[in-house]
């Protein structure tokens, strides 16, 4: 019943630093999604891949990288971290247009 | 571009009283919407998804109303409980193959005991 992990769950990094987080779903779903979630911004897609071998840009996704390794697994990828990059960030899978998404618990990041 | 608002943002209410969240959104050529309830510091949990040929979906003590035509969802939580405490959120899909979600800004609801 493992669903959607996401590793880390917790990160500090310095600025201009690299890091991956890591995401992997077990539900065989077609659709993956990276958001980030800000005070008072809400969730904002960065990144999505509507199927195994494709990615697509959502509305913030200046600053990071995405690879969707194969079905299971989709990463994202800050190449130098910035401040502004501060955020919980989440993964969620599901298949489009006919099951419930579900969410990863997320990961804190902090860079300083 | 698919916009969803949620009205209001945060909710006060004694236990025992029923809870009516309301979602709107922008573009009513969407294939389903989707409910979603978060904890502090946690992750979402899918609490109901109704699909465009619904009007109503129903879980225990949750009941959500899709009208595609007046753009609105509303979930509906009967006979509250502190433990229901939580910020709700709703999801539209969006994009042209709507394989995109997007969010509402949540409502905060606090259960007073």
């Amino acid at each position: 019943n493992a669903g959607v992990t996401q590793t880390p769950k917790f990160q500090v990094l310095k600025t201009g630093q690299s890091m991956t987080l890591q995401c992997a779903q077990d539900m065989n779903h077609n659709s993956m999604y990276w958001y980030r979630q800000d005070p008072g911004m809400g969730l904002r897609l960065i990144y999505y891949s509507a199927s195994e071998g494709t990615t697509d840009k959502g509305e913030v996704p200046n600053g990071y990288n995405v690879s969707r390794l194969n079905k299971r697994e989709f990463s994202l990828r800050l190449e130098s971290a910035a401040p502004s990059q501060t955020s919980v960030y989440f993964c969620a899978s599901n298949n489009v247009r006919n099951t419930e998404a579900f969410f990863g618990q997320g990961t804190r990041l902090t860079v300083v | 571009k698919q916009e969803v608002t949620q009205i209001p943002a945060a909710l006060s209410v004694p236990e025992g009283e029923n809870l009516v969240l309301n979602c709107s959104f922008t573009d009513s050529a969407i294939y389903n919407l989707q409910w979603f309830r978060q904890d502090p510091g946690k992750g979402l949990t899918s609490l109901l998804l109704i699909q465009s040929s619904q009007r109503e979906q129903t879980s225990g003590r949750l009941n959500a109303s899709l009208d595609k035509s007046s753009g609105r969802s509303t979930l509906y939580i009967a006979a509250s409980q502190p433990g229901d405490s939580a910020t709700y959120l709703c999801a539209a899909p969006s994009g042209a193959a709507g394989n995109k979600l997007t969010f509402g800004g949540g409502t905060r609801v606090l259960v007073k005991p």
